[in-house]
C-alpha cells in the first residue's frame, strides 16, 4: 500500500513551456486534490476532484488544469508555466478521516 | 531553496517541556477538525483529529483542544522531542466533503 505517489520529485521549466504532475492513489479514494504551498502561505488548494470524471475549481485555479479519468489518478496540467508558479506541489487523496499526501513535486520556472 | 516555514509564527521550546500551538479557525458550521505536522522535504502527515461534538480528544503525546466559543483549536505536544521539529497545520473540514481548508502553519523548533 503505497498511499499517495506523486512524480517527478523536482522539475526545472522555462517560461512557457507545460507539464504535467502526476499523483496516483491506491486507496481507493474519492476525493482527490492539489495544493500549492509557498513561504508563509500555507496549502491553496488549485483544483479538486470527488469522484472520477468529476473536477472543479479550488481557490487558485488560473494557469492549471485537472482531470481525473479513473479514481486512481489525478494528473494536475501546467500549460504555460509562468516564474509565479514556482511553488511545491502537493497531491492529497481523502476520506472521512482527512487528507492523505504525497512528497510534493518541487518546480521552479525560470 | 526556501523553506516553507520561512515567515510564520514559531515556538522554540527547549526539549523535555511542553509546547502549545494555537490556531484559530473561520468557519462556525466546520464539524471536524485536523492537525497536520510536515517536515522539512516532506509532505504534511496527520496527526489527531477531533469533531465538533467533543472538545477534548488525546493521543500518545498529543492533545487537541477545540473551543467552539472562540472558533480556536490547540494543539499540545507533551515532552517536546526533537523529532517533533516541524511545521504544524491545522486544518477544517469546511463543507463536509472531505474539502479542507488549511492554516498557514506555525513552526516549531526544539532547542536539544
Amino acid at each position: 500500500n503505497a498511499g499517495v505517489t506523486q512524480t517527478p520529485k523536482f522539475q526545472v521549466l522555462k517560461t512557457g513551456q507545460s507539464m504535467t504532475l502526476q499523483c496516483a492513489q491506491d486507496m481507493n479514494h474519492e476525493y482527490m486534490s492539489w495544493y500549492r504551498q509557498d513561504p508563509g502561505m500555507g496549502l491553496r488548494l488549485i483544483h479538486y476532484s470527488v469522484g472520477a470524471g468529476i473536477t472543479d475549481q479550488g481557490e487558485v485555479p488560473n494557469g492549471y488544469n485537472v482531470s481525473r479519468s479513473t479514481t486512481e489518478d489525478f494528473p494536475l496540467r501546467l500549460l504555460s508555466a509562468a516564474p509565479s508558479q514556482t511553488s511545491v506541489y502537493f497531491c492529497a487523496s481523502s476520506d472521512d478521516r482527512g487528507a492523505f499526501f504525497g512528497q510534493g513535486t518541487r518546480l521552479t520556472v525560470v | 531553496g526556501e523553506s516553507v516555514g520561512l515567515h510564520l509564527p514559531t515556538l522554540s521550546v527547549q526539549e523535555g517541556d511542553n509546547s502549545i500551538i494555537n490556531c484559530a479557525y473561520s468557519n462556525s458550521a466546520s464539524d471536524y477538525f485536523i492537525w497536520y505536522k510536515q517536515e522539512s522535504g516532506k509532505g504534511p502527515q496527520f496527526i489527531i483529529d477531533i469533531r465538533s461534538n467533543m472538545d477534548k480528544r488525546q493521543g500518545q503525546r498529543v492533545t487537541v483542544l477545540l473551543n467552539k466559543t472562540v472558533k480556536h483549536l490547540s494543539l499540545q505536544i507533551a515532552a517536546t522531542q526533537p523529532g517533533d521539529s516541524a511545521v504544524y497545520f491545522c486544518a477544517e473540514n469546511m463543507e463536509g466533503n472531505n474539502r479542507l481548508a488549511f492554516g498557514k502553519g506555525n513552526q516549531v523548533v526544539v532547542i536539544p
